[in-house]
């Protein structure tokens, strides 16, 4: 069964710009989680999406904003990129049901200059 | 809300020693636990699971992880350490609603 897969993997964006990144999951899963990964701060949760609704949300600003598609494939967006948004991005995947386990994709990279 | 600690920031231990990596976590329900490693520039794989039973968990790559409710803690064991156990290791707590809150992670160093 194919993994968790993220495009792309590298970015570097400008600051102001803003940027779209995406997410296939584990065939069959339908929960999509989100997470950045800094050196400070460590893994933060951003959202999860399950059945193309947004059920959870983390404490970051509304500049971050996902979607998830009838194939459970999820897209995250972040507007008016700022230095700070500078992180690896990684999606996670699991059923769904109740708390499963997640299994995360290799990441994005995201450089803001 | 549920969180986690790891203590150690860094650990280094010599190849073929023992390793334990601590995890203390708050949670006021039965939770959910997981052990997860991560090497530079990739994402997390899945070392171990806790959800109910036996305390003692076994996981991938001679990993196991002991559940002690009444020390709030999940501390990560391998008997003897490989080179290649070098990375990241992060342990999460996660609620019912599928909500992770993850540790600050400890990396590991391994002495030849």
């Amino acid at each position: 069964k194919a993994g968790v897969t993220q495009t792309p993997r590298y970015l570097i964006k400008t600051r102001g710009q803003q940027v779209t990144l995406s997410c296939s999951p584990i065939s069959g899963h339908r929960s999509v989680s989100w997470y950045q990964q800094t050196p400070g701060q460590g893994l933060q949760f951003l959202f999860e999406y399950f059945s193309e609704t947004q059920r959870n949300k983390g404490n970051f600003p509304g500049r971050f904003s996902g979607r998830q598609f009838s194939n459970s494939r999820s897209e995250m967006n972040v507007s008016t990129l700022e230095l700070g948004d500078s992180a690896l991005y990684l999606c996670a995947s699991s059923s769904g049901r109740g708390t499963d386990t997640q299994y995360f994709g290799p990441g994005t990279r995201l450089t803001v200059l | 809300a549920q969180s986690v600690t790891q203590p150690d920031i860094h650990i280094t231990v010599s190849e073929g020693a023992s390793l334990e990596l601590r995890c203390n976590y708050s949670y006021g329900a039965t939770p959910y636990l997981f052990w997860y490693v991560q090497s530079p520039g990739q994402g997390l794989q899945l070392l171990l699971k806790y959800f109910s039973g036996d305390t003692l968990v076994q996981g991938i790559k001679g990993f196991e992880a002991e559940f002690k409710r009444s020390q709030s803690s999940f501390n990560l064991r391998k008997p003897s350490v490989h080179w290649s156990d070098a990375a990241e290791y992060f342990c999460a707590v996660g609620a019912r609603n599928n909500d992770m809150r993850f540790g600050a992670g400890t990396r590991l160093t391994v002495k030849p």
